[in-house]
């Protein structure tokens, strides 16, 4: 009965590698986001889908490609991984009736430990 | 831009007392959410609770309860009777109403970690 669900849980790859880790909610939210963790716990939003389109696109390095199928899917893509892509990353969702969604508060998968050595 | 600030990296509390986590936060808006999650050493972000800035109330859920201060742009979670499994990392967020055409990012704080001894 898992609402956000992500994989993997740990992923331990080498610099220059490409990865892959997938998040599916099975809450029947229209929104889905990624937010990356780094090593001192700060929080920031790197991508948002909604109903499969991009509606957030922060500054990230363009070797990261979101990708969402359908509204219920969203896998985040990381080419030639570097030392300092090492973080926690997580993924998110939210209903909103509309493309906004303000005031609905986002449910969290469990996030991904990713470690490039 | 709209900034998040914890200004207590870290804080301690008694089991069965009350702690009170600050929280301020940025902005030239008058229409937002405020939300405070907890995230434990399991890695889970957990809702703990969330209040309307046009709410003058402040919200309450069981032993969590906040202290929204709109014009001194403040929004402290105080949680009462303190239990050792609310050890924790706390963020303060926050997510402005969009404007037309756009979407509005939840905007976090950087924390404060919270523990509870006997």
């Amino acid at each position: 009965d898992t609402a956000v669900s992500q994989t993997p849980k740990y992923l331990v790859t080498q610099m220059g590698n490409d990865k892959s880790i997938k998040c599916e909610q099975n809450l029947g939210h229209d929104t889905m986001y990624w937010y990356k963790q780094d090593s001192k716990k700060f929080l920031k939003i790197m991508f948002s889908y909604n109903n499969k389109e991009l509606i957030i696109n922060e500054t990230v390095p363009n070797r990261f490609s979101p990708k969402s199928p359908d509204k219920a899917h969203l896998n985040l893509h990381i080419n030639s991984l570097e030392l300092g892509d090492s973080a926690v990353y997580f993924c998110a969702s939210s209903q909103g009736v509309q493309k906004i969604s303000y005031n609905s508060p986002l449910h969290f998968g469990n996030g991904t430990r990713l470690t490039v050595t | 831009a709209q900034t998040v600030t914890q200004s207590q990296p870290e804080m301690s509390v008694q089991e069965a007392e009350t702690v009170t986590l600050s929280c301020t936060y940025d902005t030239s808006e008058s229409d937002y959410y405020l939300f405070w999650y907890k995230q434990p050493p399991s890695r889970q972000m957990i809702l703990v609770i969330r209040q309307e800035a046009y709410k003058q109330q402040n919200a309450t859920e069981n032993r969590f309860s906040v202290n929204f201060q709109k014009a001194a742009k403040s929004f402290s979670l105080k949680i009462s009777d303190s239990q050792l499994g609310d050890a924790a990392m706390y963020f303060c967020a926050y997510r402005p109403r969009p404007t037309t055409g756009t979407a509005s990012k939840l905007t976090f704080g950087t924390g404060t970690r919270l523990q509870v001894t006997l």
